[in-house]
């Protein structure tokens, strides 16, 4: 399975913008790449998924480097709600579409 | 998408004992699927469970110690089979994707201690 790699935590203050990198330099050309995130006590909740193109939804954006080596989840107006650890993975077409996390990006916003 | 009910929520057994959790969904799935979330670490997949067929394990996961049934395309249980204290964790199931790589759905998961 192809890996990614983020920062270990990012810290935001409220209703401010959030960038949150991931790398997936060797991404295949069938690899999606899927985020979620993981309140404190919940399971994994989705948030976004994309393959090539830059995705929007209500909860955030996805934007896909040209050559598909890194994306960006975008939250817009970081809230305390936001709060997660945020998983960026990628996930096969050509699999049994099993997920497999990563260590994932802790979130803080600060009000 | 889908919703699933996972239970029981949380529990407290006995070492050398059996606990089963159940996964009810409430939409018919093709695959679903089986994680373990051991104490501030990430979610590590144990097995997917195709209905009419024995589960595959991922690495590190055996059969004996983790047994699965799949009897239709709306339910599933993890059995994890005598216990020991290594084995509290958060147990969660999951559904989804799809040849089109849609997003997955996560139970609310069974947190599991043993003592």
């Amino acid at each position: 399975d192809a890996k990614t790699t983020q920062p270990n935590s990012m810290e935001s203050n409220e209703e401010e913008p959030v960038h949150l990198p991931c790398n997936h330099s060797t991404i295949s050309g069938t690899d999606y790449i899927h985020w979620y995130r993981q309140l404190p006590s919940q399971g994994p909740e989705y948030v976004i998924h994309g393959l090539t193109s830059n995705v929007n939804n209500r909860m955030a954006s996805l934007a896909i480097a040209e050559d598909r080596k890194s994306s960006t989840l975008i939250l817009h107006r970081a809230t305390l709600r936001d709060a997660a650890v945020y998983y960026c993975i990628l996930r096969d077409s050509d699999s049994w579409g099993k997920l497999q996390f990563g260590a994932g990006t802790q979130v803080v916003v600060t009000p | 998408s889908a919703v699933i009910s996972q239970k029981p929520s949380r529990d407290i057994c006995q070492r050398g004992t059996s606990l089963t959790i159940q996964c009810q969904v409430d939409s018919q799935v093709t695959m679903m699927f089986w994680y373990r979330q051991q104490p501030g670490q990430s979610l590590t997949l144990i097995a997917t469970a195709n209905q009419g067929s024995e589960a595959t394990y991922e690495s590190g996961f055996v059969i004996d110690k983790f047994p699965i049934s799949r009897p239709n395309l709306t339910f599933s249980t993890l059995t994890v089979s005598n216990m020991s204290p290594e084995d509290s964790s958060i147990y969660l199931c999951s559904v989804g994707g799809g040849v089109t790589g849609d997003g997955y759905t996560f139970g609310s998961g069974t947190r599991l201690t043993v003592v």
